[in-house]
């Protein structure tokens, strides 16, 4: 596609629900990434997909988080028992390889009641 | 570790105003600087970057210039325009990390542009 495509744009769940966000990063693109943005914060970084494989989780909050990206193009963001803390903008940006410039989706609005 | 750090918002400018939107940051090794800018109801999309000490990186106007030996990054634009309203993040990535997309952010600075 023309830009990263993330769905749904929207979700609302309720407290201890199981919610999964996808992204559909730029044809060709190798690295996808995972950002958590809360109200009037800078994203902040959550995973990072090299291929297939996650080669940096280091930002995940917990164990109720999990991403993965079987094929190495689409990649779902995965979380367990939600909690209302869970609610932010889930953005997911991918890379050319070989480039720096990270190309960012419209991002999951994630609400949590 | 690494951080951002960016002027605290709202910037309200009249339109032709001088803009500059200051941002330092504190990182080991050498990083790529960067200015994303998120317009109303659409995502995050890259202004501008530079990569090396002293390189300007430039675009739609504005401009920001690598200064190591003040570790500053600050944003600039000549005359705003009320299109211009957005809010602004600066952020860097560590290449030396081998994950250039592994950005550090700053909490973004809201720019309203009145006409």
């Amino acid at each position: 596609g023309a830009g990263v495509s993330q769905t749904p744009s929207n979700k609302v769940t309720e407290k201890g629900k199981y919610v999964e966000l996808r992204c559909d990063p730029i044809s060709g693109h190798t690295a996808l990434y995972w950002y958590r943005q809360s109200l009037g914060q800078g994203p902040e970084f959550l995973i990072y997909f090299q291929g297939t494989g996650a080669a940096d989780d280091s930002g995940l909050p917990n164990d109720r988080f999990f991403a993965v990206r079987p094929e190495g193009s689409v990649s779902t963001l995965k979380i367990q028992r939600t909690e209302r803390g869970d609610s932010a903008v889930y953005l997911c940006a991918s890379i050319k390889r070989g480039r720096i410039e990270a190309f960012f989706g419209q991002g999951t609005r994630l609400t949590v009641v | 570790g690494n951080s951002v750090t960016q002027m605290e918002g709202p910037v309200t400018l009249s339109e032709e105003a001088f803009l500059t939107i200051n941002c330092t940051y504190t990182a080991t090794g050498y990083p790529s600087l960067f200015w994303y800018v998120q317009y109303p109801g659409e995502g995050l999309q890259l202004l501008l970057k530079a990569t090396k000490a002293d390189d300007k990186g430039s675009n739609k106007g504005f401009e920001a210039t690598y200064r190591k030996e003040t570790t500053s990054f600050h944003l600039e634009k000549g005359s705003v325009q009320v299109s211009d309203s957005a809010v602004y993040f600066c952020a860097l990535s560590d290449p030396g990390s081998g994950n250039t997309g592994k950005l550090i952010f700053g909490q973004g600075t809201t720019l309203q542009v009145k006409p």
